[in-house]
């Protein structure tokens, strides 16, 4: 199976900062990766797909890139409600592995 | 909108089962996959299986083989997720989610509220 790895593990930055998250899979996934975002207590939500699509009604500070193995989730201007854990997934084939997470705090 | 609405929290002792319902609304229902994930306290998001509402078909991660089982009901547009021999590790919230294109080869787009399983003699 392939595996989803995501770094780092958490996260503190300052309101306004760049925030970059990284995934890596195991094996080359083409462009089958989405990113998500669980605020604590509530349902992860989808943020980008197809590793760079932006899903609809999501603030344009959130971007993805990437394609084959590595991939980037960027948060060109961190805000107090982006306060959550970001997963990846991959989605070509099964298993529809996710990431472990990456906590993102504010500084 | 679309949405899918589980059923309520259950405690169920170890050995046992527990069915979980996810009732869709405001989307062809059969025209939709429905993808199960659980989160364990504390934890990440883990990938249980798919259920083709359309045909009935489905696909398991390879752990839950042989424990898990999903089916789904067209006629009140509503998929189930059955997990047998329950242990303490099955603690967790359980979601379903619908792909994001009539395809199990996607994104998961529209998300239940969950629904939490407490395993617990």
């Amino acid at each position: 199976d392939t595996q989803m790895t995501q770094s780092p593990s958490s996260l503190s930055a300052s309101v306004g900062d760049r925030v970059t998250i990284t995934c890596r899979a195991s094996q080359g996934i083409r462009n089958y990766l989405a990113w998500y975002q669980q605020k604590p207590g509530k349902v992860p939500k989808l943020l980008i797909y197809a590793a760079s699509t932006l899903q609809s009604g999501v603030p344009s500070r959130f971007s993805g890139s990437g394609s084959g193995t590595d991939f980037t989730l960027t948060i060109s201007s961190l805000q107090p409600e982006d306060v959550a854990t970001y997963y990846c997934q991959k989605y070509n084939s099964g298993p529809w592995t996710f990431g472990q997470g990456t906590k993102v705090e504010i500084k | 909108q679309a949405q899918l609405v589980q059923s309520g929290a259950e405690v169920k002792k170890p050995g046992a089962s527990v069915k979980v319902s996810c009732q869709a609304s405001g989307y062809t229902f059969t025209a939709y996959y429905i993808h199960w994930v659980r989160q364990a306290p504390g934890q990440g998001l883990e990938w249980m299986g798919w259920i083709n509402s359309n045909s009935g078909g489905t696909s398991y991660a390879q752990k839950f083989q042989g424990r898990v089982t999903m089916t789904r009901d067209t006629s009140i547009s509503t998929a189930y997720m059955e997990v047998s021999r329950l242990i303490s590790d099955d603690t967790a919230v359980y979601y379903c989610a619908r792909d994001l294109a009539a395809a199990p080869e996607n994104a998961f787009d529209i998300w239940g509220q969950g629904t939490m399983v407490t395993v617990s003699s």
